[in-house]
């Protein structure tokens, strides 16, 4: 089983702070990186993917991939505490058939 | 447009019952999969649909577990003889492949989920 490794967290930041949300793999074959968040009782809704190195912004949003350390990073910026929810971490590629294979996810508390 | 839809949306069941979930996916998405998490675990894969055809089947938990597309549209995921440790929520995702995109590059979009409980 190829993994994907999320710190669980909880990860608290004030309101308005930098989240920073890390995420590891171990399968050098993985070409698409995506993050979903998952509010309690709901279902993963995308937030972001990113296919190539480097830094991709959406809004206030940013993801990092960098598939040499094999490593890809979530920034919030200007958290709210609606963005306190699960963040997971899912990769895929030909090795898992594309379908795709999630981290456990990290918990995210932002305080007002 | 309308997004994934799965019904139902709970399910209790007893222990050794037969029961069916159902995904309705975006349509024109021909990928469709199934997945399963149980309580504070992650998302297990158990099975993708390409079209009507089901390439992996490499996640399904047991021979109890089997699935079907029709019309390359709606998907059924059929529980046989229930245990207590099938419980968990299902869900369902589509997707397309972007067009000019690198396979394994289409985006899954979620469905809201089955929550299975089997007492």
């Amino acid at each position: 089983q190829k993994e994907v490794e999320q710190n669980s967290g909880p990860l608290s930041v004030p309101e308005g702070a930098i989240a920073s949300l890390n995420c590891t793999y171990s399968d050098r074959g993985s070409q698409s990186f995506f993050w979903y968040r998952q509010y309690s009782g709901k279902s993963p809704e995308l937030i972001m993917f990113i296919y190539s190195n480097g830094d991709k912004e959406d809004g206030r949003f940013t993801a990092q991939l960098n598939k040499a350390s094999q490593y890809v990073s979530l920034l919030i910026r200007d958290s709210q505490p609606s963005d306190s929810a699960t963040y997971l971490c899912a990769v895929t590629g030909p090795n898992s058939g594309y379908a795709l294979n999630f981290g456990k996810g990290t918990s995210l508390l932002v305080t007002p | 447009g309308a997004g994934v839809s799965q019904s139902p949306s709970n399910k209790v069941t007893e222990k050794g019952k037969d029961v069916e979930l159902r995904c309705d996916p975006i349509s024109g998405h021909t990928a469709l999969y199934w997945y399963r998490q149980s309580l504070g675990q992650g998302l297990e894969f158990l099975i993708y649909f390409q079209g009507n055809s089901a390439p992996d089947k490499s996640g399904l938990p047991s021979d109890r577990f089997s699935a079907e597309r029709t019309g390359g549209s709606v998907s059924t995921l059929t529980i046989q003889r229930t245990q207590q440790e099938d419980s968990a929520v299902y869900l369902c995702a589509s997707s397309t492949p972007i067009s000019g995109g690198a396979v394994g590059t289409d985006t899954q979009y979620f469905g809201p989920g089955t929550r299975l409980t089997v007492l």
